[in-house]
């Protein structure tokens, strides 16, 4: 069964500290990894997708990276304004059209 | 460009009503995504729709419907409302059905059951 999974679930950090999510995977076949931001009471906001492993992509403080089994993304130098849940989700081969989100890793920046 | 609009915003029901949510897409988008989200996890998968057909469906009950208008929008309907309904539902769009394409979600519908 495949099977997205968080860490960790929440992460306090002081503004300029940088630090890590993690986003492990077991998937019959990973046709995408994708990455989004959501803060409360809204939608999910699209942040990257990752195809292959060894890809990397950044944007701002934000830089994802992917290896066979697992995601990172990496938040740099964060401001209280990068608070939010972050949700990683798979998109595979046996299940066009759905994405399988794991339960998010939420992230508050304190000034 | 207008992103994914969700109507209403906020919906109380009680329990054995039945409730509509709607959806209309990115312009240009033609496959949209329904999923569920409960406080405190991950989205869940509902529905997919490309072309006005239903092209994927997850782990819900049949009390659980959706289609998509020739336009591209769609509707949710769930009947029979139960407690464990209450949600954020969420419609997600993207431009065609094919592998690894980005949904881009839309605000939600925040269902409320008594």
């Amino acid at each position: 069964e495949d099977q997205v999974t968080q860490s960790p679930e929440a992460l306090r950090l002081q503004e300029g500290e940088s630090s890590s999510l993690n986003c492990s995977y077991t998937v019959s076949g990973l046709r995408g990894l994708f990455w989004y931001r959501q803060d409360p009471g809204k939608g999910p906001e699209f942040l990257f997708t990752l195809y292959s492993a060894g890809e990397e992509k950044e944007k701002e403080r934000l830089k994802a990276t992917l290896t066979k089994k697992e995601s990172f993304l990496h938040i740099t130098a964060p401001k209280p304004e990068d608070s939010a849940t972050y949700l990683c989700a798979a998109d595979t081969t046996d299940s066009w059209g759905k994405l399988q989100f794991g339960a998010g890793t939420q992230v508050v920046v304190t000034p | 460009d207008a992103g994914v609009t969700q109507s209403p915003t906020h919906l109380i029901k009680t329990r054995g009503q039945h409730v509509t949510l709607r959806c209309s897409p990115i312009s240009g988008h033609k496959s949209v995504s329904w999923y569920q989200q409960v406080l405190g996890q991950g989205p869940q998968f509902i529905f997919q729709y490309y072309e006005k057909e239903e092209r994927g469906r997850g782990n819900f009950p049949d009390r659980f419907s959706a289609r998509q208008f020739p336009n591209y929008s769609s509707e949710l309907n769930v009947n029979a409302l139960l407690l464990g309904d209450s949600a954020l539902y969420l419609c997600a769009s993207s431009f065609g059905r094919g592998g690894a394409e980005t949904q881009y979600f839309g605000p939600g519908t925040r269902l409320l059951v008594l």
